[in-house]
């Protein structure tokens, strides 16, 4: 029963691959985020999504091109992977203040 | 430009005592704060919140108090449990606008309590 849940949890890939992390939240939540954690720990908004239209796009390099399918899920696509997009990623989703974060999907670039 | 600072990167405290994480804030346009812990290869759990209508908010043993005018919050956890180890990161929201729901966050505190 868990909330958010985004598959795959661990990635290891290799420099100008192309990869996809699904995201699905069960909370009846309308607006949904990837954020990402960088190696020094930050965690910073990527993108954020309300009813499938994107209202938030933090200068994320458009490699990176999330997917809203319907409100309860979104997906991150991830073209011509870098080594610097290693970090660890996090879909969230929320209804009113407060976000709820999934469990996190560890990517790894070699 | 980091808005939201934790200066602590880690604070160790034995079993009972009281924890005290603190959180500094730049931008006066953030309107809700929330504290979130994380355990290692998990996602941020939220923890409790406050608005910034207020200057407390309790939850069992965990309090959050916000000082506006010093742009200062600071979760206090007593009696602290060894449970209770993990990271602690603040967040901060801004009000209205196309960054509604966008969280900015503090590098984290680790917090270990002894037993």
């Amino acid at each position: 029963d868990t909330a958010v849940s985004q598959t795959p949890k661990y990635l290891v890939t290799q420099m100008g691959n192309d990869k996809s992390i699904k995201c699905e939240q069960n909370l009846g939540h309308d607006t949904m985020y990837w954020y990402k954690q960088d190696s020094k720990k930050f965690l910073k908004i990527m993108f954020s999504y309300n009813n499938k239209e994107l209202i938030i796009n933090e200068t994320v390099p458009n490699r990176f091109s999330p997917k809203s399918p319907d409100k309860a899920h979104l997906n991150l696509h991830i073209n011509s992977l870098e080594l610097g997009d290693s970090a660890v990623y996090f879909c969230a989703s929320s209804l009113t203040n407060t976000i709820y974060f999934g469990e996190g999907s560890w990517l790894t670039v070699v | 430009d980091q808005q939201v600072k934790q200066n602590s990167p880690s604070l160790s405290v034995q079993e009972g005592r009281i924890s005290i994480l603190n959180c500094d804030y730049t931008n006066s346009m953030f309107d809700y704060f929330l504290w979130y812990k994380k355990y290692p290869a998990e996602g941020p759990t939220f923890l409790i919140s406050i608005s910034s209508i207020k200057d407390k908010n309790e939850d069992g043993r965990f309090t959050v108090f916000l000082n506006k005018s010093a742009k200062h919050l600071s979760l206090h956890i007593v009696p602290s449990q060894p449970g209770d180890s993990a990271v602690y990161f603040c967040a901060a929201r801004l009000s209205g606008g196309t960054s509604y729901g966008k969280l900015t966050f503090g590098q984290g505190t680790i917090l270990t309590v002894h037993p």
